[in-house]
């Protein structure tokens, strides 16, 4: 059973409007979630978190909003640029797991010049 | 500052043959270390962490097993790959009781022939 789930595949977006990621997730034991970024032939990179004892986190134009009563979360890329694209990974964890993180499958993000 | 090596960067693998990726972490001590591995359409997958030098859990069951014979030092192996194998593999580390994320390496794209 998928904890983490991303179902959206893919997400084409033009460069300048806004990209908007979801991420969903079932259990609610998850206190911490983490967007990673991922090109092609490389490792993810670490690019937003949030707790859960907040409900928006915001890091230049990414920002992560969390609906703990939905356990729901999504990032926002706000311009989009053509050098967004790539594979966004969410992950959750919770204290109890020893930190390890749950990824979801990825959505890949295509920003068109 | 910590940095994660992995390698080889892409292998080659004829069914049947030994495997052994490594992956070392510089900068750090007594780290949490993950072998993932991400094929095709199944996002990231976790195949085996490490809390410490000789302590491995295993997420999935498969024809992989891990080691970890230094404090920095993982190793994936296969004594017999199958075509199944195939992926990408990343190796990760974060500090210990942490919530912090994770930092990937590069990866190993292997391909099983």
């Amino acid at each position: 059973d998928q904890q983490v789930k991303q179902n959206s595949p893919s997400l084409s977006v033009q460069e300048g409007r806004i990209s908007i990621l979801n991420c969903d997730y079932t259990n609610s034991m998850f206190d911490y979630f983490l967007w990673y970024k991922k090109y092609p032939a490389e490792g993810p990179t670490f690019l937003i978190s949030i707790s859960s004892i907040k409900d928006k986190n915001e890091d230049g134009r990414f920002t992560v909003f969390l609906n703990k009563s939905a356990k729901h979360l999504s990032l926002h890329i706000v311009p989009s640029q053509p050098g967004d694209s790539a594979v966004y990974f969410c992950a959750a964890t919770s204290w109890g797991s020893q930190g390890n993180l749950i990824f979801g499958k990825g959505t890949k993000l295509s920003v068109k010049p | 500052s910590q940095t994660i090596h992995q390698w080889p960067a892409t292998l080659v693998q004829p069914v049947g043959s030994p495997l052994s990726l490594e992956c070392t972490v510089e900068g750090t001590s007594n780290p949490n270390l993950y072998w993932y591995r991400q094929a095709a359409g199944r996002g990231l997958q976790l195949l085996f962490y490490s809390v410490g030098i000789g302590q491995i859990s295993s997420e999935v069951p498969q024809n992989l097993s891990a080691s970890r014979p230094q404090d920095r030092q993982f190793i994936l192996s296969s004594k017999k790959l199958l075509l199944s194998d195939s992926g990408f593999y990343l190796c990760a580390w974060k500090p210990p009781l942490t919530n912090y994320g994770y930092t990937f390496g590069s990866g190993t794209r292997l391909t099983v022939v």
